[in-house]
């Protein structure tokens, strides 16, 4: 019973590195989320994926790009990290309209 | 966008003390959700209540969708409760800032 995994749970990058953050969920979830939580902040939704094949913008999409691998993941990755991509990013998934179930997070620092 | 705001933005109880967290919406929802984030920031969904109410335990929650609001009850709180607590409205995916809940012995 994982639910949503995320990998991986801590990644220090220098500014203008990329990266692929993964996520995977056993849950048989069609949709998929991208957020971003700065401290003191609620989330922010990056990119969500509806179904598999398709992908949206949300709130805060610009610097990331996305994938929907398959029905179990969606990853999330930066071209070039800049300092202001430091956060913890969380992947959410759900099954349709129902409710969201997060994963543990991914604490991103970029020097 | 749609706009969430929660109240208070930070609330300190003893243990065994009741309390009640607000959530209003500026716009119409389908949806909303009730988070708790724990100290170690791990995300634990506490309420799906697009309308009407719900119990689970020591919380409940009531959702009037036409007049824009949620309330979260904690009753008889203990220290595990402490922490933030987000209600997230679905039509957008928006979250509120939060209320940080902190329970002292």
């Amino acid at each position: 019973n994982a639910g949503v995994t995320q990998t991986p749970k801590f990644q220090v990058l220098k500014t203008g590195q990329s990266m692929t953050l993964q996520c995977a969920q056993d849950m048989n979830h069609n949709s998929m989320y991208w957020y971003r939580q700065d401290p003191g902040m609620g989330l922010r939704l990056i990119y969500y994926s509806a179904s598999e094949g398709t992908t949206d913008k949300g709130e805060v999409p610009n610097g990331y790009n996305v994938s929907r691998l398959n029905k179990r993941e969606f990853s999330l990755r930066l071209e070039s990290a800049a300092p202001s991509q430091t956060s913890v990013y969380f992947c959410a998934s759900s099954y349709y309209g129902g409710p969201q179930h997060f994963g543990d997070g991914t604490r991103l620092s970029i020097l | 966008g749609i706009q969430v705001e929660q109240s208070p933005p930070d609330l300190i109880l003893q243990e065994g003390a009741n309390s009640t967290l607000r959530c209003n919406f500026s716009d119409s929802v389908n949806n909303l959700q009730w988070f708790h984030q724990n100290p170690w920031g791990q995300l634990i969904n506490l309420f799906y209540i697009p309308s009407g109410t719900k119990q689970n335990g020591r919380l409940s929650a009531t959702t009037v969708a036409t007049e824009r609001y949620s309330l979260l009850y904690i009753s008889s709180s203990q220290t595990t409760d402490s922490g933030v607590y987000f209600c997230a409205v679905r039509g957008d995916m928006r979250f509120g800032a939060g209320t940080r809940l902190t329970v002292k012995p």
